[in-house]
């Protein structure tokens, strides 16, 4: 079974430009976290998806962020216009229903220029 | 907003001694989950202590919590070289739930 796969591993982005960040959970998931950690940080909390379903985006920037969860594919969390305060690692969880441990994936390190 | 506070915010000691890191937390939870992180890569799932529990024992691993005080703490025994690496806590308010981060705890043992 493999584990949660991200994609890219490393992204570079000049500003103004949009980054596409791919998470595909463990195999039997249905729900996934993403969360985002500045250097030196503890991570913090973005979004939690199911199946075409937004659960709980409470931890998402109102403006140029976006995640989404289709039936089929990966989830996908976009970042429309990028700063230079996006430049972070973004990780991707899933868990299975009623399930405390979240599993994560290698992360996606964004910097931009 | 942030939940958890490590301290110490760094650790250094020797190969063989024991490390042991705090983490505080300010709402109820249901459970607090500690975490690996080596430098640049991804979380590693450690321990996980529900509420209703006091201690808990994994290999070298020992977690403790404190509900009243709000507060959990991690021993490492018999440290390596390996377990260098940065230690998260992390909380839950229910399963299928945000996991809520502290700062976390770099910790380096010294061969």
């Amino acid at each position: 079974n493999a584990g949660v796969m991200q994609n890219p591993r490393h992204l570079v982005r000049r500003r103004g430009q949009e980054a596409r960040l791919r998470c595909s959970p463990m195999k039997g998931h249905s729900h996934v976290y993403w969360y985002r950690q500045l250097p030196e940080e503890g991570l913090k909390f973005m979004v939690y998806l199911q199946k075409e379903n937004i659960i709980d985006e409470s931890g998402m920037p109102k403006e140029r962020f976006s995640a989404e969860f289709p039936k089929e594919g990966p989830s996908i969390l976009r970042i429309q216009q990028v700063v230079r305060g996006d430049s972070a690692a973004y990780f991707c969880a899933s868990s299975p229903p009623a399930a405390e441990t979240q599993y994560f994936g290698p992360g996606t390190r964004l910097l931009v220029l | 907003s942030q939940q958890g506070e490590e301290d110490p915010q760094a650790l250094s000691i020797q190969e063989g001694e024991n490390a042991t890191m705090n983490c505080s937390y300010k709402t109820s939870i249901n459970n607090l989950q500690w975490y690996r992180q080596n430098s640049g890569r991804g979380l590693v799932h450690l321990i996980l202590i529900r509420s209703n529990e006091r201690e808990k024992h994994s290999g070298r691993l020992r977690v403790t919590l404190d509900t009243s005080k709000k507060s959990s703490s991690l021993l490492i025994t018999a440290s390596r070289a390996a377990d260098t690496a940065s230690y998260f806590c992390a909380t839950q308010r229910d399963s299928n739930y945000q996991l809520i981060w502290g700062a976390g705890t770099k910790l380096i043992i010294k061969p």
